[in-house]
């Protein structure tokens, strides 16, 4: 059974500090990765998507990709109140499947 | 440019009973996903629609079942309706689904289904 794994949380974050987001896949063979964010009550939206090793930056957000060690996180800088929702790590299996984590809640302390 | 739009966005029904949700992706998205969303065990991928031809399938029960259209739309239908059916159903599409592609997959609205 191919999974991702995330800490369901909630995280609670500083406003203005760094929030860390992270998840890891068992499917070795996953090719490409996605964060989602999810208002309550709201469907997911795209944040990033990652599909080689290292960082990738957009914004305030930076996501990094290890495929060797099978995890991909998500960094939100200058953390603001807005940014409290939960984020939902998403990836692609070798059999084209995307399959979601559970999702990390997200709570930014004003 | 148009979002993916689901109808209905709300609807309850009782036990036994089918149900059919709508799904227009995105113009000139070609391929369809639908996923299921419960509290307890989160997004889980139902099936892919592709040129009308199911590409994919998660671990769903025969009650769930789907189609797709030459103009690309999607229906999705759950037969005998069970109280755990009680969830959101999300529509997604992109361009064609692939994941070396680069494809962005872009959610609906949902539709909350609740069974009683």
């Amino acid at each position: 059974q191919k999974e991702v794994e995330q800490n369901s949380g909630p995280l609670s974050v500083p406003e203005g500090a760094i929030a860390s987001l992270n998840c890891t896949y068992s499917d070795r063979g996953s090719q490409s990765f996605f964060w989602y964010r999810q208002y309550s009550g709201k469907s997911p939206e795209l944040i990033m998507s990652i599909y080689s090793n290292g960082d990738k930056e957009d914004g305030r957000f930076t996501a990094q990709l290890n495929k060797a060690s099978q995890y991909v996180s998500l960094l939100i800088r200058d953390s603001q109140p807005s940014d409290s929702a939960t984020y939902l790590c998403a990836v692609i299996s070798r059999d084209d499947k995307i399959i979601f984590g559970k999702g990390t809640r997200l709570h930014i302390l004003p | 440019k148009a979002g993916v739009t689901q109808t209905p966005r709300y609807l309850i029904k009782t036990r036994g009973q089918q149900v059919t949700l709508s799904c227009s992706p995105i113009s000139g998205h070609r391929s369809v996903s639908w996923y299921q969303q419960t509290p307890g065990q989160g997004l889980q991928f139902l099936f892919e629609y592709f040129s009308e031809t199911q590409r994919n399938k998660g671990n769903f029960p025969g009650r769930f079942s789907g189609r797709q259209f030459s103009n690309s739309r999607s229906e999705m239908n759950v037969s005998t309706l069970e109280l755990g059916d009680s969830a959101l159903y999300l529509c997604a599409s992109s361009v064609d689904g692939g994941r070396n592609s680069g494809n962005t997959i872009y959610f609906g609205e949902g539709s909350w289904l609740t069974v009683v």
